[in-house]
């Protein structure tokens, strides 16, 4: 099993519309979580973080965790053709590891 | 507050050299990570440094090694430099990871484009 699983993608959604993220873990130990955007030819952004249970929200973006389920999304709302980007998610354990999934690429048409 | 900075952006090498990169961390920032991303493997850990001290290290041979300065920069070295090791090599850096308090966020440079050919 990998340590972490995004939803495979690509993922397209037209503009305006929600684009859910999803991303399992498997390390219990997993302390902070991290949703980072791509695009293309460029490094990681950081765009949200979240280490307790619930939501977070912060602007158009929405993380969510679910440390029980070993679960946590992203959710963007009033989705934009500059949203288009690969999502990285990633965790940090107790013991200082970084861990990043492979990314969802995600397609807003306009 | 300047970000992450990296030199070179872009490095061309031929196989068995070897290639030394640097990374310069947000000021204030003590901890500075390397990752590998490569379009099969994504992103991967090469390791970590705080304080001039190594502190977490990925699943890389020991060809790939680094270190940390007093002013927190730190440089990675490839040495024997096969095709495979063609990539975006990316540092990160983060305030203070080990300190207890979550939730350690970590901030990436533009990352240096190796070509081994």
């Amino acid at each position: 099993q990998k340590e972490v699983e995004q939803n495979s993608g690509p993922l397209s959604v037209p503009e305006g519309a929600i684009a859910s993220l999803n991303c399992t873990y498997s390390d219990r130990g997993s302390q902070s979580f991290f949703w980072y955007r791509q695009y293309s030819g460029k490094s990681p952004e950081l765009i949200m973080f979240i280490y307790s249970n619930g939501d977070k929200e912060d602007g158009r973006f929405t993380a969510q965790l679910n440390k029980a389920s070993q679960y946590v999304s992203l959710l963007i709302r009033d989705s934009q053709p500059s949203d288009s980007a690969t999502y990285l998610c990633a965790f940090r354990t107790n013991a200082g590891k970084s861990t990043f999934g492979d990314g969802t690429t995600l397609t807003v048409k306009p | 507050k300047a970000g992450v900075t990296q030199t070179p952006r872009y490095l061309i090498k031929t196989r068995g050299q070897q290639v030394t990169l640097s990374c310069s961390p947000i000021s204030g920032h003590r901890s500075v990570s390397w990752y590998q991303q490569t379009p099969g493997q994504g992103l991967q850990f090469l390791f970590e440094y705080f304080s001039e001290t190594q502190r977490n290290k990925g699943n890389f041979p020991g060809r790939f090694s680094g270190r940390q300065f007093s002013n927190s920069r730190s440089e990675m070295n490839v040495s024997t430099l096969e095709l495979g090791d063609s990539a975006l090599y990316l540092c990160a850096s983060s305030l203070d990871p080990f300190s207890g308090r979550a939730p350690y966020e970590q901030y990436f440079g533009p990352g240096t484009r190796l070509t081994v050919t």
